[in-house]
C-alpha cells in the first residue's frame, strides 16, 4: 500500500457519460497530480494541486477538470466521453519536489 | 513535443547480466531526473533520482548516470534479477515547476 488510494479500481462506462474519480493523497501530502497512461503510452502530465489550488495544467481537455477539497482529496472529472479517453489514470501525490508517490490507478473504459 | 525520449521499448537481457535503459531530454530547463518502475496492474514506484550537479548515483545494485551535455541519462542495474522484469519510465523536472514529465517507458525482461 504506497498511501494513495484511487477509487474505483475499474470503470465501464458508455460513450457520452460523465465519470468521477477519486484520490486520497498520502498523508501529509500537499501536492496532488494526475496522469492519463493510454495503451502504449507514457504518462501524460494532466493537472496537479497544491493545497487546494491549481499549480501546473499538462495537456488535459476541456472535457477534463479536476479540483483538490479542504482535505486534500482531489476528484478527476471527465465529461462527455470518448472511446479514446479509455485509459489508466493516476494519482499520485508529493510533499517534497521528486518525491511522487502513485496510487493503483483506475482503469477506464468506455465503450 | 515529447520532452523525454525513451527510444527502446523493449530490452531483454539474461538474469546475472547488466541491463541498460537509455533516456534522452530536450529541455535544458529539467535539473532532476528520476526512474520509476511499474509492474501491471500498480502504480509506478520510484526507484531512484538525480540532480543535475551529479552525474552518477548509486544504490545497491541500481545505479543512474546523467550526462548533461548530452542531454541522456541511462539506469544500469547490475546484476539483473528476473524480479528486475517490468516496465521502467524515466522522468525529469524543471526547479521553476514541479511536475513530473515522463518518457514512454521501456518494458524490460530479465530471462532466468
Amino acid at each position: 500500500d504506497s498511501g494513495v488510494t484511487q477509487t474505483p479500481k475499474h470503470l465501464i462506462t458508455a460513450t457520452g457519460q460523465r465519470v468521477t474519480l477519486r484520490c486520497s493523497p498520502r498523508s501529509g501530502d500537499l501536492s496532488v497530480y494526475w496522469y492519463q497512461q493510454s495503451l502504449d503510452q507514457g504518462l501524460q502530465f494532466l493537472i496537479q494541486y497544491y493545497n487546494g489550488e491549481e499549480r501546473a495544467k499538462g495537456n488535459i481537455l476541456e472535457r477534463f477538470s479536476a479540483q483538490q477539497f479542504p482535505d486534500l482529496h482531489s476528484e478527476l472529472n471527465l465529461s462527455s466521453l470518448e472511446l479514446g479517453d479509455s485509459a489508466l489514470y493516476f494519482c499520485a501525490s508529493s510533499a517534497t519536489r521528486g518525491g511522487y508517490t502513485f496510487g493503483s490507478g483506475t482503469r477506464l473504459t468506455v465503450v | 513535443d515529447q520532452q523525454v525520449k525513451q527510444n527502446s521499448p523493449s530490452l531483454s537481457v539474461q538474469e546475472g547480466r547488466i541491463s541498460i535503459l537509455n533516456c534522452d531530454y530536450t529541455n535544458s530547463m529539467f535539473d532532476y531526473f528520476l526512474w520509476y518502475k511499474k509492474y501491471p496492474a500498480e502504480g509506478p514506484t520510484f526507484l531512484i533520482s538525480i540532480s543535475s550537479i551529479k552525474d552518477k548515483n548509486e544504490d545497491g545494485r541500481f545505479t543512474v548516470f546523467l550526462n548533461k551535455s548530452a542531454k541522456h541519462l541511462s539506469l544500469h542495474i547490475v546484476p539483473s534479477q528476473p524480479g528486475d522484469s517490468a516496465v521502467y519510465f524515466c522522468a525529469a523536472s524543471a526547479s521553476n515547476t514541479g511536475k513530473l514529465i515522463f518518457g514512454q517507458g521501456t518494458t524490460l525482461q530479465v530471462k532466468p
